[in-house]
């Protein structure tokens, strides 16, 4: 099964509100990552947090990680149309972290 | 910034044919390079591991003689599905490796069997 699972799958909000994803996984990890994928398209990447970091903030994002429940999140603030994508987080399954196992994702829908 | 690139991005083939899709790093080598793949509304799969020089590893479920993984140098590896099915229509991505923990997506490819 897969390592991350999120919630909530689906969200749909209004432009200028915050969007809160949240992600659980099963095992111990190095890091977590979350990535977006616009439709049909490839990923990108979003933020990084190590193992040993309880929060992160690139621009807009910010990400936490508790790794005593084994649990992150992606808030996204100010959300904009654009932002309208799929959210998925990632957790390593090798030594160096690299073959990621994916959450099942949460569709965010932001509508003007 | 480090790319990958993928191609096709799109191919639409008959059922039984085979398709080859490549995954290159643009700029920077990749001894490993990672193949997934994503159904509609769903999220990726990891379907193997590509390993420059040697055989690649695949993940519990994914044929490997129905997925064809050939790494055949640091900046290229290819995936061809063998007489594809309807089944085997989806979204395919690649990813590589650059420096620490960074992965660069290919822009993914879409098949679709008819």
């Amino acid at each position: 099964s897969q390592q991350g699972e999120e919630d909530p799958q689906a969200l749909s909000i209004q432009e200028g509100e915050n969007a809160t994803m949240n992600c659980s996984y099963k095992t111990s990890i190095n890091n977590l990552q979350w990535y977006r994928q616009n439709s049909g398209r490839g990923l990108v990447h979003l933020i990084l947090i190590r193992s040993n970091e309880r929060e992160k903030h690139s621009g807009r994002l910010r990400v936490t990680l508790d790794t005593s429940k084994k649990s992150s999140s992606l808030l996204i603030t100010a959300s904009r149309a654009a932002d309208t994508a799929s959210y998925f987080c990632a957790t390593g399954i090798n030594q160096a972290g690299t073959a990621l196992i994916f959450g099942k994702g949460t569709t965010l829908s932001v509508s003007s | 910034g480090a790319v990958v690139s993928q191609h096709p991005s799109r191919v639409i083939c008959k059922s039984g044919t085979s398709v080859k899709i490549e995954c290159r790093s643009l700029d920077f080598q990749a001894t490993t390079m990672f193949w997934y793949r994503q159904f509609p509304k769903q999220s990726l799969m990891l379907m193997a591991t590509s390993n420059e020089g040697s055989k690649a590893t695949y993940e519990q479920g994914v044929e490997k003689d129905k997925f064809l993984i050939n790494h055949a140098s640091l900046t290229l590896s290819t995936l061809t599905v063998t007489s594809a099915h309807p089944e085997d229509s989806s979204f395919y991505i690649c990813s590589a490796p650059g420096q620490g923990v960074q992965l660069f997506f290919g822009s993914g490819t879409q098949l679709s069997v008819l």
